[in-house]
């Protein structure tokens, strides 16, 4: 168990739809990470946040969106889903977000769009 | 550009055996990071190792060991006497030191051992 929560850990929904995933940070740690893992694209970094802040952001669709709240918890939203947004959503978090630091990730929320 | 090509997209082997996974990578960075992770069948990913470009030690962890070589970018891992629980697919990554934030992953591979 690395100390990373996601939830739900998985979710159906139809195209055109809006979903939320949830990431709980572990304890002390102030980075939050989000990866999509699909069979089309592999495993692809989206976006950090540190304390709050954008700090990095990989590729991340515009229909995608992301934030940290003061109690350090991250959302991911997808927005007018697709086919192909049907993946597995990692979060990982460090605890200060430096490169050299290691990422703990969740279990990740499997996100299927029919 | 950033890349990272693990060629080996599945690999059997007999529990006990010594088994090899490849990475190759390409940068125009002087710095950078390369790491390992292991996924197994219940789907979350696991840290294994993060080495410094400036590091070219081998490491050896119990019985995994990685080979750093940048005269042929390649950072290779090698599990001695493999088990059954070694089971999953092996992912290597690459990351810049600074600038833009690039954080490349391999498309991974499938290690299967066999009992």
């Amino acid at each position: 168990d690395s100390g990373v929560t996601q939830t739900p850990k998985h979710l159906i929904t139809a195209t055109g739809q809006r979903v939320t995933l949830r990431c709980s940070p572990r304890s002390g740690d102030l980075s939050v990470y989000w990866y999509q893992q699909s069979l089309d694209q592999g495993l692809q970094f989206l976006i950090q946040y540190y304390n709050g802040e954008e700090r990095a952001k990989g590729n991340i669709l515009e229909r995608f969106s992301a934030q940290q709240f003061p109690d350090l918890h991250s959302e991911l939203n997808l927005s007018s889903l697709e086919l192909g947004d049907s993946a597995l959503y990692f979060c990982a978090s460090s605890v200060g977000g430096t490169r050299e630091e290691t990422q703990y990730f969740g279990p990740g929320t499997r996100l299927l769009v029919l | 550009a950033q890349k990272v090509t693990q060629a080996q997209t599945e690999i059997s082997v007999v529990e006990k055996e010594d088994v090899t996974l490849d990475c190759v990578y390409e940068t125009r960075d002087t710095t950078y990071y390369l790491f390992w992770y292991k996924q197994p069948p219940s789907g979350e990913l696991v840290f294994l190792i993060r080495r410094n470009s400036f590091d070219e030690q081998n490491e050896i962890s119990g019985r995994y060991s990685w080979n750093f070589q940048k005269s042929t970018s390649s950072f290779n891992f090698t599990i001695t006497a493999s088990q059954v629980v070694d089971s999953a697919v092996y992912f290597c990554a690459l990351s810049k030191t600074s600038g833009t934030y690039k954080y490349i992953f391999g498309t991974g591979t499938r290690l299967k051992v066999l009992a």
